[in-house]
């Protein structure tokens, strides 16, 4: 149907390690969204990709866009302790369909 | 940003009641939101489209009679969950963009407990 798979469901890591989450889609993607949201709080954007094969960085999460515009990954280096929280993909611009979503948790 | 809220953002309600949710956005006017619900530990789930001054678009499998959307003006969007039953019970977000981002910014949501 219309899903983004998204693996694994659940992480739990030491601080420190690092975190990566994966997303694929059947068909290809326009673009795909990455949210975080917090135990208890709502999702937040953290960014967008569009492009083919685009790579982009914010501080120690890196995002990917596959060549073919069908996967994407999110990667969290040296995981803190303010990193916990679920992590979604989500395609569509407006109208959001989103991945199951990886629960992100750390050990301190 | 913009900034979107929610009310109330709890709620604890008997079976059969009916409860109102308002979803606002504060800074900027919106002719479309979403409405989503997330049951414990799973992602959100469309449940519709609310639709400035024209019905709203309900996902396939949501009671559009029971989910009741009202659109009333640009910066206002309220779900009705009608004759509410445990099975209900959910978190219930709603989400507003404008042209200026390319993200939807979300409410805080209401947690809706029946019992």
């Amino acid at each position: 149907g219309q899903q983004v798979m998204q693996i694994p469901q659940y992480q739990h890591v030491q601080e420190g390690e690092d975190f990566t989450t994966y997303c694929n889609s059947s068909t290809t993607l326009s673009n795909i969204q990455w949210y975080k949201q917090r135990p208890g709080g709502h999702p937040v954007f953290l960014i967008q990709l569009v492009k083919s094969g685009e790579v982009k960085k914010q501080k120690r999460l890196t995002f990917q866009f596959g060549e073919a515009k069908k996967n994407s990954s999110l990667h969290i280096t040296a995981t803190q302790t303010t990193d916990v929280g679920t992590y979604f993909c989500a395609k569509g611009a407006q109208k959001l369909v989103f991945g199951q979503g990886t629960r992100l948790t750390i050990n301190p | 940003g913009a900034v979107v809220s929610q009310h109330p953002s709890r709620v604890i309600c008997k079976s059969g009641t009916s409860v109102k949710i308002e979803c606002r956005s504060l800074d900027f006017q919106a002719t479309t939101m979403f409405w989503y619900r997330q049951f414990p530990k799973q992602s959100l789930m469309l449940m519709a489209t609310s639709n400035e001054g024209s019905k709203a678009t309900y996902e396939q499998g949501v009671e559009k009679d029971k989910f009741l959307i009202n659109h009333a003006s640009l910066t206002l969007s309220t779900l009705t969950v009608t004759s509410a039953h445990p099975e209900d019970s959910s978190f219930y977000i709603c989400s507003a963009g404008t042209t200026a981002y390319n993200e939807q910014f979300f409410g805080p949501g209401t947690r809706l407990t029946v019992l």
